[in-house]
């Protein structure tokens, strides 16, 4: 079956320093991978998703940047975080054969800027 | 561009009551698709419900059921006879293409014994 994890689940960070956050996928091949935001209050925020190696599309610009050095393995980086950065951070993945529209969530990365 | 509206922020109910939450959603596509996701405390979203723009049949699912009405751009979901493991935020999102999903902001649901 196909599993999702990212890490860390809690991070606290001071403004400026830098930030990777990792997901990884097993027990799929070539999934389309995504970061999500979910800010205090807000709704969750699409930041980048990537339908292959190396291949990442942007939504919003920000201070953010992401990269997928593997096939299964999608990365969230800063160089230097702001406090507006502060959020919960969902990687997602979703199957590429066949449209269903169902994203698979991973437990999610809390990020606290100070 | 695809928007999805949940106007209700917060719901608080007494276990046993029934609770519509509300999805307005605005898309240019003749066909798309539409979802409710649920957020458990502990933080991970999952899926509940799938409608394409070509089924507009209401659907119902144990305690849930969903009421897709194209003409008012909405698809609502309503919980029977809530219970506490009901409590949670859910999402109503639509389809941008490559799987990229518009969520709403959520609704909090509270439910208390």
């Amino acid at each position: 079956s196909q599993t999702i994890h990212q890490w860390p689940a809690t991070l606290v960070q001071p403004v400026g320093s830098p930030l990777s956050l990792e997901c990884t996928v097993e027990g799929t091949s070539n999934p389309n991978l995504y970061w999500y935001r979910q800010a205090a209050g807000r709704g969750l925020q699409l930041l980048f998703y990537s339908v292959g190696i190396g291949q990442i599309s942007s939504e919003v610009p920000q201070n953010l940047s992401a990269s997928r050095p593997q096939d299964r393995q999608f990365i969230l980086s800063s160089k230097k975080l702001l406090l507006s950065d502060s959020g919960f951070y969902l990687c997602a993945w979703s199957g590429t054969s066949g449209y269903t529209g169902e994203l698979f969530f991973g437990e999610g990365s809390r990020l606290t800027v100070l | 561009a695809q928007k999805v509206t949940q106007a209700q922020t917060e719901i608080s109910v007494v276990e046993k009551e029934d609770v519509t939450l509300d999805c307005v959603y605005e898309t240019r596509d003749t066909t798309y698709y539409l979802f409710w996701y649920k957020q458990p405390p502990s933080g991970e979203l999952v899926f509940l419900i799938r409608r394409n723009s070509f089924d507009e049949q209401n659907e119902i699912s144990g305690r849930y059921s969903w009421n897709f009405q194209k003409s008012t751009s909405s698809f609502n979901f309503t919980i029977t006879a809530s219970q506490v493991v009901d409590s949670a935020v859910y999402f109503c999102a639509c389809d941008g293409g490559y799987n990229k999903l518009i969520f709403g902001a959520g609704t909090r649901l509270a439910v208390h014994p």
